[in-house]
């Protein structure tokens, strides 16, 4: 069946480092994916998107990688500060009709002066 | 700021017992949907609104029902709660159609002891 699940559920990062937050999908199917971050006591923000005629799209310090081969994306985070520490979910609207998104279970990114 | 309110923020109920959440969507949104976030998971979708009507739903029972009002606001209600029902309530405003952004409230944090 359709799932959206992530490899590490913890990442460690001191500032100013460069953050990976990976994210498989099963669903062969899938065209859309978006990235949310979630911080303590906040509902989740979207961050970026990406179709899946594209490989790579890239926003303000974030770029999202797509590989369709393998049924993976990853979120980068160049320059990480303490204000990303927050937990990372990938999501997938499954395409029924209706919008609906399937989340994993999500990456804690904490980042450490 | 999303522009999607929630209340109230915190709520404690004792089991069997009966509750009602509220939503008011972002500006110019028409479609609302309710997630579940159990501790340390990612949300689950519950159900979806538009146009006043129920317009999706995932695996939750029947006690689990909702509304949608004529300026798009919207309320979940739970009956017979279970302790199980302790979880972080979000609510999702956007406009209808694959691929556009939901905008999260900051969720409503259910107790039932």
């Amino acid at each position: 069946g359709e799932s959206v699940g992530l490899h590490l559920p913890t990442l460690s990062v001191q500032e100013g480092d460069n953050s990976i937050i990976n994210c498989a999908y099963s669903n062969s199917a899938s065209d859309y994916f978006i990235w949310y971050k979630q911080e303590s006591g906040k509902g989740p923000q979207f961050i970026i998107d990406i179709r899946s005629n594209m490989d790579k799209r890239q926003g303000q310090r974030v770029t999202v990688l797509l590989n369709k081969t393998v049924k993976h994306l990853s979120l980068q985070i160049a320059a990480t500060q303490p204000g990303d520490s927050a937990v990372y979910f990938c999501a997938e609207p499954p395409g029924t009709g209706f919008q609906k998104l399937v989340f994993g279970t999500g990456t804690r990114l904490l980042v450490s002066p | 700021e999303t522009g999607v309110t929630q209340s109230p923020t915190h709520l404690i109920k004792t089991r069997g017992q009966q509750v009602t959440l509220r939503c008011s969507s972002q500006s110019g949104h028409n479609t609302v949907s309710w997630y579940q976030q159990a501790l340390g998971q990612g949300p689950q979708f519950i159900f979806q609104y538009y146009r006043e009507e129920e317009n999706g739903r995932g695996n939750f029972p029947p006690r689990f029902s909702g509304l949608q009002f004529p300026n798009y606001s919207s309320e979940l209600n739970v009956n017979a709660l279970e302790l199980d029902d302790s979880a972080l309530y979000l609510c999702a405003s956007s406009f209808v159609g694959i691929g556009t952004e939901a905008f999260f409230g900051q969720g409503t944090r259910l107790t039932v002891v």
